[in-house]
Parts: C-alpha cells; sequence; structure tokens
C-alpha cells in the first residue's frame, strides 16, 4: 500500500529564514500530490498540488514544491518564511492505481519572530 | 469557506453513549472522507464513501461506523464512547483523483 514520509516532525526557524520541507511516497505509478497546512485551530487548507506537467508548481502565499519522480519526492520549499507560517503541513498523495489518498504524518513548523 | 458544511462544531458527551457527525461535501462532488486528529495519533484517515458506496477503510475502530445517502451528504456515528475518543473529526470531498476540501471539523469531548 502507499505510505507517505515526511522528513521532520517538528521545525523550527527564524522569521526570514529559508524552508525546506521533505516528502517522499512509497512506490511510483500516476499518483497525484498535495501538500496541505493547517493552522493553528483550524482545518487543513490546500497549499499547492501537482498532477503533471512542469515539476515545479508555484502555491499559495509563496509556496512551491518541486515534484522529483527518481526519487518519489515532492518537497516543500518557501525562501523566506513569517511568523505568520507557524503552522503544520502535510503532503498528501493521491495513488490512481489504488485509489486512495494517504497523508503523511504532517511537520509542525514554528517560525520564531 | 471550503464548501463543505460539518455539524455540530463541538460536541460534548460521556463515556459510553453514541454520538452522529454530519457532513455535507461541496456541490458535486461524491467522495467523502473522514478523518480523525487527535494530539496522540496525529492526522488518521478513517473511511471513504464515493457515491453512496464504501471505496476505501483506515484506521476506523469496529465501535465508530459511517454511511452516505443520496443526496451524498454522510455521517459518521461513534459508539461506545470512550475518553480517547475526544478528538477533532474532519470530513473532507473531492472530485475524483482532486485535491480535498475540509470541512471545519467537529471537536468531539468524551467525559
Amino acid at each position: 500500500a502507499q505510505s507517505v514520509s515526511q522528513h521532520n516532525h517538528h521545525v523550527i526557524l527564524s522569521e526570514a529564514a529559508s524552508l525546506e520541507l521533505g516528502c517522499n511516497y512509497s512506490y511510483g505509478g500516476t499518483v497525484n500530490l498535495f501538500w496541505y497546512v493547517q493552522y493553528p485551530g483550524q482545518h487543513l487548507q490546500l497549499l499547492l498540488k501537482y498532477f503533471s506537467g512542469d515539476p515545479l508548481v508555484k502555491g499559495i502565499k509563496g509556496f512551491e514544491a518541486e515534484f522529483i519522480k527518481s526519487k518519489f519526492s515532492f518537497n516543500l520549499r518557501k525562501p523566506s518564511v513569517q511568523w505568520s507560517d507557524t503552522a503544520e503541513y502535510f503532503c498528501a498523495v493521491w495513488d490512481n492505481y489504488g485509489q486512495n489518498f494517504v497523508f503523511g504524518p504532517g511537520t509542525r513548523l514554528s517560525v520564531l519572530p | 469557506d471550503s464548501g463543505v458544511t460539518q455539524t455540530p462544531k463541538h460536541l460534548i458527551t460521556a463515556t459510553g453513549q453514541r454520538v452522529t457527525l454530519r457532513c455535507s461535501p461541496r456541490s458535486g462532488d461524491l467522495s467523502v472522507y473522514w478523518y480523525q486528529q487527535s494530539l496522540d495519533q496525529g492526522l488518521q484517515f478513517l473511511i471513504q464513501y464515493y457515491n453512496g458506496e464504501e471505496r476505501a477503510k483506515g484506521n476506523i475502530l469496529e465501535r465508530f461506523s459511517a454511511q452516505q445517502f443520496p443526496d451524498l451528504h454522510s455521517e459518521l456515528n461513534l459508539s461506545s464512547l470512550e475518553l480517547g475518543d475526544s478528538a477533532l473529526y474532519f470530513c473532507a470531498s473531492s472530485s475524483r483523483g482532486g485535491e480535498q476540501f475540509f470541512g471545519p471539523g467537529t471537536r468531539l469531548t468524551v467525559l
């Protein structure tokens, strides 16, 4: 079965630092990839998605992600984080073979002012 | 606003009781997913329905059940509640293969 791993459980950064959150899924085939964000006390919101085409995907709030098929990875990046980016970030995969949606365990990001 | 609605927002009940959580998906979405989010377990997928039929099952306890009705709204039934069932329960809907849109959640507190 498809599984999703996220490299870090908790990341702490200062404002203006660059961010990269790792995400790997377990096997290939046709997948759709997503990053969601959950701000404190709120529900999950979509940051960006990849279905096909340009492997560098731009999302909302200055986030981007790069799909590297050979590495089964879909890492999230932001060049300069803000305090308001403090949240939990979830990577997710839609597996077209298994027809199921799998979330990673999440990475908590704390940005210090 | 994602277009997914969940009721109630908060629910406080006692151990051993039964509750029903309700979810209305976005207009046109056929898939409904249920998740449980707690501090110790994180975001856990419970179950998925597609156009009224169960499509996938995750870490759903036997005390829990769900269904999706002809109008596509879904209900999650939790019975014989235990303290450990206290959590946020999210519903999400999606079109086939597309991103999931999450509702605001129901916070369940079992005393």
